[in-house]
């Protein structure tokens, strides 16, 4: 069974500062991929950035990038440049390739400071 | 491109009372779930659909809840009677499968229904 785990309940940047959030999971598939979703107080559950498990290179969109850490099943989410808009929960998720079915840590609370 | 639409956003019940809740997926997405995100935790597929056949709905409690997907399109999500722990926000995605190979396995959120059974 997969399982994801965020450890940080919550974290707290300064606006402008860069910040990383922390998850590990469990899987004993060779194929699977990662995401980062972001959640904001409207509810709403936005894709910030995906991980396919045979690629070597960390993904990277605009100021959020993933150190994925395949031999420790770690993907962390680095987040530069913060801005007050970050603020929002975020989730880590493993979804098993051909399952289709999204696995999600309890997440993490983001706070931007101005 | 219009996205995943659900509706009511939020309702109010009583214990033991029935509810629906509705889904309408991105035009195309053969593929459609029902999440629980129960305050605090991160969320849990309920069921998942291809078309109009359930997929996996092994984590829904068969004995009050209920969904469909009629015409392989809209889906509804049941519950009957509710229960104090069913308060939870109820998420639909969908998300798109196509041929041998084409998948993003992106799966693609709506604003999710807060319930609060009282």
């Amino acid at each position: 069974a997969q399982t994801v785990t965020q450890s940080q309940p919550e974290m707290s940047v300064q606006e402008a500062e860069t910040v990383t959030l922390s998850c590990t999971y469990d899987t004993s598939e060779s194929d699977y991929y990662l995401f980062w979703y972001k959640q904001p107080p409207s509810r709403q559950m936005i894709l910030v950035i995906r991980q396919e498990a045979y690629k070597q290179q960390n993904a990277t969109e605009n100021r959020f990038s993933v150190n994925f850490q395949k031999a420790a099943k770690s993907f962390s989410l680095k987040i530069s440049d913060s801005q007050l808009g970050d603020a929002a929960m975020y989730f880590c998720a493993s979804l098993q390739g051909g399952s289709e079915k999204l696995v999600f840590g309890k997440g993490t609370k983001l706070t931007v400071n101005p | 491109e219009a996205g995943v639409a659900q509706s009511p956003r939020y309702k109010i019940i009583e214990k033991r009372q029935s509810v629906a809740f509705w889904c309408n997926p991105i035009s195309g997405h053969a593929t459609l779930y029902w999440y629980q995100q129960i305050l605090g935790q991160g969320p849990k597929l309920l069921i998942q659909f291809q078309n109009n056949g359930v997929v996996d709905d092994s984590q829904l409690p068969k004995d009050r809840f209920s969904a469909e997907r009629l015409k392989g399109v809209d889906s509804t999500l049941k519950i009957q009677p509710a229960k104090l722990e069913d308060s939870a926000v109820y998420l639909c995605a969908s998300s798109f499968r196509g041929g041998a190979g084409q998948s993003s396995y992106e799966q693609y959120f709506g604003p999710g229904t807060r319930l609060t059974v009282t």
